[in-house]
């Protein structure tokens, strides 16, 4: 069965700094995976996915994620953060051809001025 | 393309009362998904349709939880002799035939008192 990890469940960054959330998937090949982000009260968003191919992902808001095999990691950065991208942020994955996705339990972020 | 729907967006119910939500999937999306998500978690996987068949359900869903998409368009959720442990925001999600990537609806979120 797949899983996923997301280690930090809170995250402060000043607007204008860089930001990097981490994700951490369990799986036996190589799954789908995507983020989502989730503004409060509200649902989910898709930001980016990641099928095959190349491992660095774009994804809309300016935001990108790498694939890395070796580390099981699909991890979410943006350059430069803006007072907007304050939200719950969550990774998930789904094995090629199957219909359910598992979550991480999402990281928290608190954009400051 | 209007985006999945759900309705009602909140609901307030006394403990062993029924209630039933209902999503609209993105017109042309066969597949359509129901996730919950309780609070400082990720959703989780309850039942998926392809078409109006269901072809999965998680073990989350108890028997007191029932859904339908009977003419494969818009889709229901009851729950019967609701609990307290059934307060959670219930989420919707379709997929087209040709893509993987899942589209969510903004929830009802669901309080038993």
């Amino acid at each position: 069965a797949q899983s996923v990890t997301q280690p930090d469940i809170h995250i402060t960054v000043s607007e204008g700094a860089s930001l990097e959330l981490r994700c951490n998937y369990s799986y036996g090949a190589t799954p789908y995976l995507f983020w989502y982000v989730q503004s409060p009260g509200q649902g989910l968003q898709l930001l980016l996915k990641y099928f095959s191919g190349d491992t660095l992902v774009q994804g809309i808001k300016g935001f990108e994620a790498e694939f890395k095999r070796s580390q099981s990691s699909f991890n979410l950065r943006k350059p430069s953060v803006h007072w907007s991208d304050a939200a719950e942020y969550f990774c998930a994955v789904g094995p090629p051809n199957d219909y359910k996705l598992s979550f991480g339990a999402g990281t928290t972020v608190t954009v400051r001025a | 393309d209007t985006g999945v729907s759900q309705d009602p967006r909140h609901k307030i119910t006394k403990r062993g009362q029924n209630v039933t939500f209902r999503c609209d999937p993105i017109s042309e999306h066969n597949r359509l998904y129901w996730y919950r998500q309780t609070l400082g978690q990720g959703p989780e996987f309850l039942t998926y349709f392809q078409n109006e068949a269901q072809l999965e359900k998680s073990r989350l869903l108890s028997d007191r939880f029932s859904a339908e998409r009977p003419k494969g368009s818009f889709s229901t959720l009851e729950i019967q002799r609701t609990e307290q442990g059934d307060s959670a925001m219930y989420l919707c999600a379709s997929r087209g035939p040709r893509s993987y990537e899942q589209y969510f609806g903004p929830g009802t979120r669901l309080t038993v008192t």
